[in-house]
């Protein structure tokens, strides 16, 4: 089935560590996005790319990297300069470049501080 | 851990009932408006949209009406059921841009 492949599921992160979340997508979606979720809150945009090898900040970049090598796949590394890192994570793609387009969502990934 | 749902503004109704979930936005700009459901511990998924041009559009069981004037997006679910029960959030986006800002959401709650 096609769909959008998150993992893990969850993860947890010691202090000064680097951890990175693995998002791929087998439904040839040119755009790729990275939210974070906290408790009561909608969806804050936190990096996305339009085009293998490109990619943009959202609004809440700070302490975070993300690599778009290639098309099926958006890493995103939640670096030691995130302090408050603890939230759920979604990946998320659409079909183009479109803004009148659907995104569809991975199951997230749940990050905890150790 | 926790839930998605804290804090959120929360709809309860019977199994059956039909249920409006409201939103409102603030950009005049919107051009492009989706609803999405989040079950606990899961990733939203889809239900429907709708463009600025129109008012009101229908799915299985669920409608969605715009009201531009007063900026306000409702997602109408008929019958409803316990399965239904979630985080709805609405999203928005102007026209030509390519992200979406979502809304804090609201908690479904449908009791048999």
């Amino acid at each position: 089935d096609g769909g959008i492949t998150q993992s893990p599921k969850y993860l947890f992160r010691k202090e000064g560590q680097n951890v990175t979340l693995s998002c791929e997508q087998n439904l040839n979606h040119d755009a790729m996005y990275w939210y974070r979720q906290d408790p009561g809150q909608g969806l804050r945009l936190i990096y996305y790319s339009q085009i293998v090898n490109d990619f943009q900040k959202g609004d809440i970049a700070e302490g975070y990297s993300v690599s778009r090598e290639k098309k099926e796949s958006f890493p995103l590394t939640v670096t030691s300069a995130q302090k408050n890192p603890t939230a759920f994570y979604l990946c998320a793609s659409t079909h183009d470049r479109a803004y009148d387009q659907p995104q569809h969502f991975g199951d997230g990934t749940r990050l905890s501080i150790l | 851990g926790e839930s998605v749902g804290l804090h959120l503004p929360t709809l309860s109704v019977q199994e059956g009932d039909n249920s409006i979930i409201n939103c409102a936005y603030s950009n005049s700009a919107s051009d492009y408006f989706i609803w999405y459901k989040q079950e606990s511990g899961k990733g939203p998924q889809f239900i429907i949209d709708i463009r600025s041009n129109m008012d009101k559009r229908q799915g299985q069981r669920v409608t969605v009406l715009l009201n531009k004037t007063v900026k306000h997006l409702s997602l109408q679910i008929a019958a409803t059921q316990p399965g239904d029960s979630a985080v709805y959030f609405c999203a928005e986006t102007p026209l030509g841009y390519s992200t979406l800002t979502f809304g804090k959401g609201t908690m479904l709650l449908v009791s048999p």
